[in-house]
C-alpha cells in the first residue's frame, strides 16, 4: 500500500469495554512497531514485531494489552478492560528491514478515549 | 532519567531566522538518530536521519551528532511558518527499540 494505515482512526469506550486496533503496515516490511502516545509527549514504545514474531513486549503497560500479527502483515492491538488512563492516541510504524538504522513511517494513529 | 530529553518550548522564532532543536541521549550504545515533525493532530513524519558524528545538510535542515557528548541537535535554517510543527528526536535503544523525547514545540512567526 502506499503507506501505513489504522482503523478506527477515533474510538470512544466506555470504562471497562474491550477494544481492538487494527495497523495495516506499508506491503513488505518486516518490521511493525506500536506506540502510544499522550497528549503533549512524545510516542512511548509499545512493542515490536518482526514478521509474525513478538520480540520485544517490553512496553506494555500491563497485561490487558495484547497484540498480534498472525500473518506477518496486519496486526491488532488490543486493550481489556480498558481505563481512563489508557486515553491516549496509538501509532503504528513500519520499517522495511529489520536494522536499528531503518526508518519508520507512522501511520496516522487511532486516537482512543475511555469515558 | 528519561532516555531522550528535548527542551519542550515552546521555541519562537521569526520568519527566515534559524532555528535550534537540542536533544540529549542517555544510552552511549545508541547508533541512530532521527529527528521527526509533527503537525498538531497528525502523526509523526521523518524529516532526517544521523548516524555519523558531525554535520548532515539536507536543504534547508542541518542535524548535528555529538556521540561524546550524547548530543544531536537540529538547525532550520529561512524558517517559514510552515515550519510550525513540534519536533520529535527518536533515539535507537536495546533490540529495535525507539526511543523519543516529548518534543519542541516551535512557533516561526510571519
Amino acid at each position: 500500500g502506499a503507506g501505513v494505515s489504522q482503523s478506527p482512526r477515533y474510538k470512544v469506550a466506555k470504562r471497562g469495554q474491550d477494544v481492538a486496533l487494527r495497523c495495516d503496515p506499508i506491503s513488505g516490511h518486516v518490521s511493525l512497531f506500536w506506540y502510544q502516545q499522550a497528549l503533549g509527549q512524545g510516542p512511548e514504545f509499545l512493542t515490536y514485531f518482526q514478521n509474525e514474531a513478538q520480540l520485544d513486549k517490553s512496553g506494555l503497560p500491563s497485561d490487558r494489552f495484547f497484540a498480534e500479527r498472525p500473518e506477518g502483515s496486519v496486526s491488532t492491538l488490543k486493550i481489556q478492560r480498558t481505563q481512563q488512563e489508557d486515553s491516549a492516541v496509538y501509532l503504528c510504524a513500519s520499517s522495511l528491514w529489520d536494522r536499528s538504522q531503518e526508518t519508520q513511517y507512522f501511520g496516522p494513529g487511532t486516537r482512543l478515549l475511555v469515558l | 532519567q528519561k532516555e531522550v530529553e528535548q527542551n519542550s518550548g515552546p521555541l519562537s522564532v521569526p520568519e527566515g531566522a534559524i532555528a535550534s532543536l537540542n536533544c540529549t541521549y542517555s544510552d552511549r550504545g545508541s547508533q541512530s538518530f532521527f529527528w521527526y515533525r509533527q503537525y498538531s493532530g497528525k502523526s509523526p513524519e521523518l524529516i532526517m536521519f544521523i548516524y555519523s558524528n558531525g554535520d548532515k545538510e539536507d536543504g534547508r535542515f542541518t542535524a548535528q551528532l555529538n556521540k561524546a557528548s550524547q548530543y544531536v541537535s537540529l538547525l532550520i535554517r529561512d524558517s517559514q511558518p510552515s515550519d510550525s510543527a513540534t519536533y520529535l528526536c527518536a533515539v535507537n535503544g536495546v533490540g529495535n527499540q525507539f526511543y523519543f523525547g516529548t518534543g519542541t514545540s516551535l512557533t516561526v512567526i510571519p
